[in-house]
């Protein structure tokens, strides 16, 4: 099937903790995985990517785990801030694809609590 | 830092209208897409567009949807006949690649049909 998909719709933390958001995708075809920042009323914001070939990337306090076993992906955020309150998608785009299309899952809302 | 615009934010239009919304993508950039979000939804792929012409289209993207660029700069997608199903926010996107690139999103035109 196509499809990638979120568990969790609804992640509540304090602030200070680390987040963490998970991500199942179904084709295991897919080469390369990204996770958008959609604050309310905007478009979404890359945040990180990372390519099939690798398990781990790093960013400023972010990062993405790829399971190829499991077909799983997870995005890390540390020490949770207030602004890091939005919707979080994880979203796939292959190089099979002659259109760059990307596949979105679900989204996870992330509440971070003061 | 370069940015995709998009115009108006918000149109509300009566069923059974055209309705156009407008983009511009970054400049050198060359792969171009819109998306549609229903409210409390996933982000879903409608269309996407290089060397001026269109390379894929989803189901949704049906008779009633064409896109265009006219001039080089501006990205557009008709709605010839809305329903009231059309309503969501679109998003323009572009790429400077297909794959393994950043997909750079506008902050989307929310359309209403009443």
């Amino acid at each position: 099937g196509e499809s990638v998909g979120l568990h969790l719709p609804t992640l509540s933390v304090q602030e200070g903790d680390n987040s963490i958001i998970n991500c199942a995708y179904s084709n295991s075809a897919s080469d390369y995985f990204i996770w958008y920042k959609q604050e309310s009323g905007k478009g979404p914001q890359f945040i990180i990517d990372i390519r099939s070939n690798m398990d781990k990337r790093q960013g400023q306090r972010v990062t993405v785990l790829l399971n190829k076993t499991v077909k799983h992906l997870s995005l890390q955020i540390a020490a949770t801030q207030p602004g890091d309150s939005a919707v979080y998608f994880c979203a796939e785009n292959r190089d099979s694809s002659n259109t760059g299309k990307l596949i979105f899952g679900q989204g996870t809302t992330l509440q971070v609590k003061p | 830092e370069p940015e995709v615009t998009q115009t108006p934010s918000h149109q509300v239009t009566q069923m059974g209208q055209e309705v156009i919304l407008r983009c511009v993508p970054i400049s050198n950039h060359l792969y171009f897409y819109w998306y549609r979000q229903i409210l409390g939804q996933k982000v879903e792929f409608l269309v996407s567009f290089y060397n001026n012409e269109i390379s894929e289209k989803s189901e949704i993207f049906d008779d009633q949807f064409s896109v265009e660029r006219p001039d080089g700069s501006n990205f557009t997608l008709k709605i010839r006949s809305t329903k009231l199903e059309d309503s969501a926010m679109y998003f323009c996107a572009s790429m400077t690649g297909r794959v393994g690139t950043e997909a750079f999103f506008g902050q989307g035109t929310r359309l209403t049909v009443v």
